[in-house]
């Protein structure tokens, strides 16, 4: 299995609303990695996890919480969203965080619009 | 020091042509150099990548070429095909503080005339 699952894959929410965006990958990675996509934009890295620990978070606003319940699971909190975080939200895997291989597979992504 | 610069914004190849995608970096210490390919509404694949020991690395009609000393390396697709057109990204990351973080390129649009 060499894929990165994400769920929904569209989501529409209000600026009041909470939701979870989900993403599993089964290749026994080890980092984790959450990227926003503007149109027409290369993505940026929002979070990475390590082992299950978050290693990097990007100055991202409070609004994002990231979860990494187990190896294999990836979750992104959202809450009180701005209409600006509109995007696609992708997830990402690799074997390791660094060194060795470095290859990262992303998702298909989930399209977020906050209206 | 942190940037990957992309070039051209946009391509428009005929079918059959060869398709060029340029990239430069700065920071000396990246040691692994991605491209990927995302059509719309999808995301990210990687395509092919390079480490600096070697030159050039070909896989089926893609080719990176790396020129450590000029720090520039450039994607090429041969006999390029309509199903090619999508956007590709080079990306570089590495170096003695390697956190993982992969420094993507503004992208280019290539779109393949049948």
């Amino acid at each position: 299995d060499t894929e990165v699952t994400q769920t929904p894959k569209h989501l529409v929410m209000g600026m009041t609303n909470k939701k979870s965006l989900k993403c599993e990958q089964h290749m026994g990675h080890r980092a984790m990695y959450w990227y926003k996509q503007k149109a027409k934009k290369p993505p940026e890295l929002m979070f990475v996890y390590s082992y299950e620990k978050l290693s990097i978070n990007e100055s991202v606003p409070s609004r994002f919480s990231p979860e990494c319940p187990n190896s294999s699971l990836l979750n992104l909190h959202l809450h009180a969203l701005q209409p600006e975080d509109s995007a696609l939200y992708l997830c990402a895997s690799s074997q390791v965080l660094a060194g060795g291989s470095n290859e990262q597979f992303f998702g298909p992504g989930t399209r977020l619009t906050v209206l | 020091q942190q940037q990957v610069k992309q070039s051209p914004q946009s391509l428009i190849v005929q079918k059959g042509g060869i398709s060029i995608i340029n990239c430069a970096y700065e920071n000396t210490a990246f040691d692994y150099f991605p491209w990927y390919q995302q059509f719309p509404g999808k995301g990210p694949a990687l395509l092919i990548a390079i480490r600096p020991d070697v030159s050039e690395k070909k896989e089926g009609r893609f080719t990176i070429s790396f020129n450590k000393s000029a720090k520039q390396f450039s994607l090429h697709i041969m006999d390029s095909q309509p199903g090619d057109s999508a956007t590709y990204f080079c990306a570089a990351s590495g170096g003695s503080s390697n956190t993982g973080k992969l420094i993507f390129g503004q992208g280019t649009t290539l779109q393949v005339k049948p």
